[in-house]
């Protein structure tokens, strides 16, 4: 089962949006509404951002945001702060025999 | 709070195995699923298996099929990870995470997640 595929790094000015993409197949992505993002800095555990495609947990800002198209999940940051800068993965529910699948992870800079 | 400790780091020489712990408190342990999720140094994170901490049922990936066992002890609100035949590869963080549930409704997606263990598989 090969991985979900993410830009290696995004970049952006405090104040900027910025979107990661998360592409997958219509064995996961596609097929199911299942697509969570995660949040993990150095060194530590990851964090639930967003889940089931665009809800996202109590505590989270609303400057995150998740949706989806066809084969393709995103995740917008809308005014870009410091501390977003951190790596982020998506994951998705598979038909596979892996079941759930993470994407390649994508480094956020803040300039 | 919710929260997930696990156990700490290990040496392990390859060929042997190890066995993480994940010890569950401030909820009702056999009412969530568990995952374990690793992750090598420097890469993504990898999904390897779950367990319904209720009846004891696992589902593992087919890449660790036959080396990974996920178990549970109810009494202790611990879920265990053993993989075994530990090559170099195998080097990882080790992470339990629950399936995130808010409101008496479970979801896609893993919340909260422990704060990891280190395996170091080396000669």
């Amino acid at each position: 089962q090969s991985a979900l595929t993410q830009p290696a790094s995004v970049s952006g000015s405090p104040g900027q949006s910025i979107t990661i993409s998360c592409t997958g197949t219509s064995s996961d992505v596609g097929g199911y509404d299942s697509v969570s993002w995660y949040q993990q800095y150095p060194g530590k555990a990851p964090k639930l951002m967003i889940f089931e495609v665009s809800n996202r947990p109590s505590g989270v800002p609303d400057r995150f945001s998740g949706s989806k198209s066809a084969n393709t999940a995103s995740l917008t940051i809308s005014g870009l702060q410091a501390e977003d800068e951190a790596d982020y993965y998506c994951s998705s529910y598979t038909s596979s025999s892996t079941l759930y699948v993470f994407g390649t992870g994508t480094k956020v800079t803040v300039l | 709070q919710v929260q997930l400790v696990q156990s700490g780091a290990e040496v392990k020489k390859p060929g042997a195995s190890v066995k993480v712990s994940c010890k569950a408190s401030g909820y009702t342990f056999t009412s969530y699923a568990m995952h374990w999720v690793r992750q090598a140094p420097g890469q993504r994170l990898e999904w390897m298996g779950w367990i319904n901490t209720g009846n004891g049922n696992t589902k593992y990936s087919q890449k660790f099929q036959g080396r990974v066992t996920i178990t549970r002890d109810t009494s202790a609100s611990t879920a265990y990870m053993e993989l075994s035949s530990l090559r170099s590869e195998d080097t990882a963080v080790y992470y339990c995470a629950r399936r995130y549930c808010s409101a008496g409704s479970c979801y896609f997606g893993f919340d909260p997640w422990g704060q990891g263990t280190l395996v170091t598989v080396s000669s």
